[in-house]
């Protein structure tokens, strides 16, 4: 079974802190997906890697960055928090198919739910 | 207008009968339909996906695929309480997949 870990399932920091969401998986998988998930608004990409050291901007990419050193590890960064990032964060990977995997299905990690106060 | 958008909700059926679950989506080079089941507090899993037009049948559920009329539904057979979740609909282009909103269910027994 695919395997995508969350560092952290909860934290708390404050507002102007450096946040470091990890996300690690264990299926040699190619892509992977950084979302923000809030009530009313859905799930939403910030950002996406389809290989190391390779990102793109998702839809909603302002106030963070990311980080892909090694195949099997996808970080987001909150350059300065603030209280509008208060939300759930969901790390997701799929498998590299055929046209880009448009038939690779994502695979979700447990979520960590963050709080800037 | 949302890139993929579905029926609001709630929606709430009796045990035993079919949930159907819509979904339309905007960009005609769409490539691939998902349908994830995402329990209270838990993280969206995968229930099925399609990518040619028609019906795909696995167990109780369905998809149903109709690229013409931008359209993709899941259908629930027997529902049961257990199947009781917000269900989110995903639209895969050329780079990336975009999500709906979700439309919860909710089956009574």
């Amino acid at each position: 079974d695919v395997k995508v870990t969350q560092s952290s399932r909860y934290l708390v920091k404050r507002t102007g802190e450096k946040v470091f969401l990890e996300c690690v998986q264990d299926m040699d998988h190619e892509n992977m997906f950084w979302y923000r998930q809030d009530p009313g608004l859905g799930l939403r990409l910030i950002y996406f890697s389809y290989d190391v050291k390779m990102k793109e901007k998702g839809d909603i990419p302002e106030g963070y960055s990311v980080s892909r050193e090694k195949k099997e590890r996808f970080s987001l960064i909150l350059e300065s928090a603030s209280t509008n990032q208060t939300s759930m964060y969901l790390c997701a990977s799929s498998k590299t198919g055929q046209e880009r995997d448009s038939n690779q299905p994502q695979h979700f990690g447990d979520g960590t739910r963050l709080s800037i106060l | 207008q949302k890139e993929v958008e579905q029926n609001s909700g709630p929606l709430s059926v009796p045990e035993g009968a079919i949930a159907s679950l819509n979904c339309t989506y905007s960009d005609r080079g769409s490539q691939s339909f998902f349908w994830y089941r995402q329990y209270s507090g838990k993280s969206p899993e995968l229930i099925m996906f399609i990518y040619s037009n028609g019906d795909k049948e696995d167990g109780r559920f369905t998809a149903q695929l109709n690229k013409a009329s931008q359209y993709v539904s899941l259908l629930i057979r027997d529902s049961q309480p257990s199947d009781s979740a917000t269900y989110l609909c995903a639209v895969r282009g050329l780079s990336k997949s975009t999500f709906g909103d979700g439309t919860t269910l909710t089956v009574k027994p």
